[in-house]
């Protein structure tokens, strides 16, 4: 039972133009997600967070948006550049099990191309 | 400030083997859990520990185990090694009781031969 999914595994964007990363997740008692970004045999280094009593978090090039009626999230990258190319997960925890245990998306392989 | 170690990076070992991998977390971080990558089966949680005692456990079989030390630092042991426990194996360090962002390690990627 995948909990959270991440539908789209490849995305092409130019530089300079919006990435849309995209993340559903099933398990209503989610309250803290994350992404990272992950290149191979490496491991993921994290970008954003965002908790469930918000909608919104901007760090920087990387904002996160969180509509929880729908169960989505979103990773909006702007302006997108080359080395942003990796694979994007998306991940989820609870208060209830405990933050440390993520439940990850199956990753989005973003390619930016000059 | 240092990120999360892990040692070693890469090694081989085989079938019935059993081999043990070590993670220091970040300065301060208390909370060191372990995650497998494979292709197939994605991130997966394998265990958490803090203050030496594990809190939380994924749905792994019992040949994987762990321990954390009184300086936090972990290790993770996996017995009777299979060909399917090739994989990218992730170390977190998070702070701990408001750590609710996990920084991950580099990984040691195991292959099984």
């Amino acid at each position: 039972d995948q909990q959270v999914k991440q539908n789209s595994p490849s995305l092409s964007v130019q530089e300079g133009r919006i990435s849309i990363l995209n993340c559903d997740y099933t398990n209503s008692m989610f309250d803290y997600f994350l992404w990272y970004k992950k290149y191979p045999a490496e491991g993921p280094t994290f970008l954003i967070s965002i908790s469930s009593i918000k909608d919104k978090n901007e760090d920087g090039r990387f904002t996160v948006f969180l509509n929880k009626s729908a169960k989505h999230l979103s990773l909006h990258i702007v302006p997108s550049q080359p080395g942003d190319s990796a694979v994007y997960f998306c991940a989820a925890s609870t208060m209830n099990t405990g933050f440390q245990k993520l439940v990850f998306g199956t990753g989005t392989r973003l390619l930016v191309s000059p | 400030k240092a990120g999360v170690t892990q040692t070693p990076r890469y090694l081989i070992k085989t079938r019935g083997q059993q081999v043990t991998l070590s993670c220091s977390p970040i300065s301060g971080h208390r909370s060191v859990s372990w995650y497998q990558q494979t292709p197939g089966q994605g991130l997966q949680f394998l265990f958490e520990y803090f203050s030496e005692t594990q809190r939380n456990k994924g749905n792994f079989p019992g040949r994987f185990s762990g321990r954390q030390f009184s300086n936090s630092r972990s290790e993770m042991n996996v017995s009777t090694l299979e060909l399917g426990d090739s994989a990218l194996y992730l170390c977190a360090s998070s702070e701990d009781p408001s750590g609710n962002t996990i920084y991950f390690g580099e990984g040691s990627w195991l292959t099984v031969v």
